[in-house]
């Protein structure tokens, strides 16, 4: 079965910096899709990015890029120059075979 | 694109009673939609698939009886919490997956609905 494991519950950072989080899972799968949503305080859920598994490059969309290391299941997010609104609950999640996976969340708090 | 919408936003009702909750993909159409459940400061739990023209799948541990879910066009899903209780008060969540071509597959990303907060008295 596949899991998926953030293991960061908590997080903050300056304005303006750049903060990474963590995601790892397992799986016995080849061919995967790994997303990290964002759930501001109104807990709409909103895609930040998305990375298909065959592809070695890593995904990038504006201040958001990750870091797939596909061989150590590693799936980290990188949000450079921070801001405010970038405050919410991070979810990392898999989808192998139809539905998705999802971590447990790490809550970043960007500070002023 | 990809617009999920959920209606009621927010929804209190008296023990017993049950509760119809919408899901409407806006501007694509799904054959398969999702709902989850999510308890304060946690994770989404998938409770069941819906899927249009058949019946649903439920997760383990997820009383079909007790969560009818309809899904009764392309862009048309339905959760009716039957004889609520407390206990079923929580965060509901669908939603849709769309692929980069327009179509419905597994491996289509999902874009969520803006959730249902649901209180029982």
């Amino acid at each position: 079965a596949q899991t998926v494991t953030q293991s960061q519950p908590e997080m903050s950072v300056q304005e303006a910096e750049t903060v990474t989080l963590s995601c790892t899972y397992d799986t016995s799968e080849n061919n995967y899709y790994l997303f990290w949503y964002k759930q501001p305080p109104s807990r709409q859920m909103i895609l930040v990015i998305r990375q298909e598994a065959y592809k070695q490059q890593n995904a990038t969309e504006n201040r958001f890029s990750v870091n797939f290391q596909k061989a150590a299941k590693s799936f980290s997010l990188k949000i450079s120059d921070s801001q405010l609104g970038d405050t919410a609950m991070y979810f990392c999640a898999f989808s192998g075979t139809y539905k998705y996976i999802f971590g447990t969340g790490t809550r970043l708090k960007v500070l002023a | 694109g990809a617009v999920v919408s959920q209606h009621p936003s927010w929804v209190i009702c008296k023990s017993g009673t049950s509760v119809k909750i919408e899901c409407r993909s806006l501007d694509f159409q799904a054959t398969t939609m999702f709902w989850y459940r999510q308890f304060p400061k946690q994770s989404l739990m998938l409770m069941a698939t819906s899927n249009e023209g058949s019946k649903a799948t439920y997760e383990q541990g997820v009383e079909k009886d007790k969560f009818l879910i309809n899904h009764a066009s392309l862009t048309l899903s339905t959760l009716t919490v039957t004889s609520a209780h407390p206990e079923d008060s929580s965060f509901y969540i669908c939603s849709a997956p769309l692929g980069l071509a327009g179509g419905d597959d597994s491996t289509d990303t999902q874009y969520f609905g803006p959730g249902t907060r649901l209180t029982v008295l």
